[in-house]
């Protein structure tokens, strides 16, 4: 079975400055994808950013890249100059190998960007 | 382009009622899925379609029913409701497995349901 913990309950940051959400993932399956997802207080989920088990280079976009650590089982998000409207919720998933292709959930860190 | 859309917003009911919720999505997307979010909580799997005129069960299928009507619609029917279904429920697509090993099936989420049994 696949497991993701997000240890951090709740992150602040100052405006500008970079933060780090952790994210750790338990897998039995060679080929796997990792998601991050922000919820805002609206509800909606945003894709933010995605890492492939068998990528080479961490992905990156924008301010948002993702530390992956293959050996550790770890996939970080780091957002860098962070910005008031980062204020939300935000969720690492775990996409599994097979055909069914659904999105297994951390608990969620909840971040807020401080002036 | 209105990516995936669910129907109802907010829903209030009963012990017992039945409701039916709806998804629909304009991507041509072969895998549609239906998770719950309960508060201070992720998402957890509660049925999902990987392609039309499939569907099997995900992690919390208890309670639930769904059909995949057509490579657009997956809808999510509570027969009986009780209080422990009170939660956010999210419609998603992806491209699926049909859509090649290259693809990378980012899931496209609608804008939830607000389920509230009493």
């Amino acid at each position: 079975a696949q497991k993701i913990t997000q240890t951090q309950p709740g992150m602040f940051v100052q405006e500008k400055e970079a933060v780090t959400l952790d994210c750790t993932y338990d897998t039995s399956d060679p080929s796997y994808g990792l998601f991050w997802y922000k919820q805002p207080s609206s509800g909606e989920m945003i894709f933010l950013i995605y890492q492939g088990s068998y990528d080479q280079q961490n992905a990156t976009e924008g301010r948002y890249s993702l530390n992956f650590q293959k050996a550790r089982k770890s996939a970080n998000l780091v957002i860098s100059a962070s910005q008031l409207g980062d204020s939300a919720m935000y969720f690492c998933a775990m996409r599994d190998g097979t055909g069914r292709r659904a999105l297994t959930f951390g608990s969620g860190t909840r971040l807020q960007v401080q002036p | 382009n209105a990516g995936v859309t669910q129907t109802p917003k907010f829903q209030v009911l009963k012990t017992g009622q039945s409701m039916t919720l709806q998804c629909a999505q304009d991507m041509n997307h072969n895998s549609m899925y239906w998770y719950r979010q309960d508060p201070g909580m992720g998402l957890r799997l509660i049925y999902y379609s990987a392609s039309e005129g499939t569907t099997d069960k995900g992690e919390v299928p208890n309670g639930y029913n769904v059909s995949r009507l057509n490579k657009r619609e997956f809808s999510l029917r509570l027969e009986s409701a009780a209080p422990s279904q009170t939660s956010v429920y999210f419609c998603a697509s992806s491209p699926g497995v049909l859509a090649g090993p290259s693809s990378y099936n980012e899931q496209f989420f609608g804008p939830g349901t607000r389920l509230t049994v009493l």
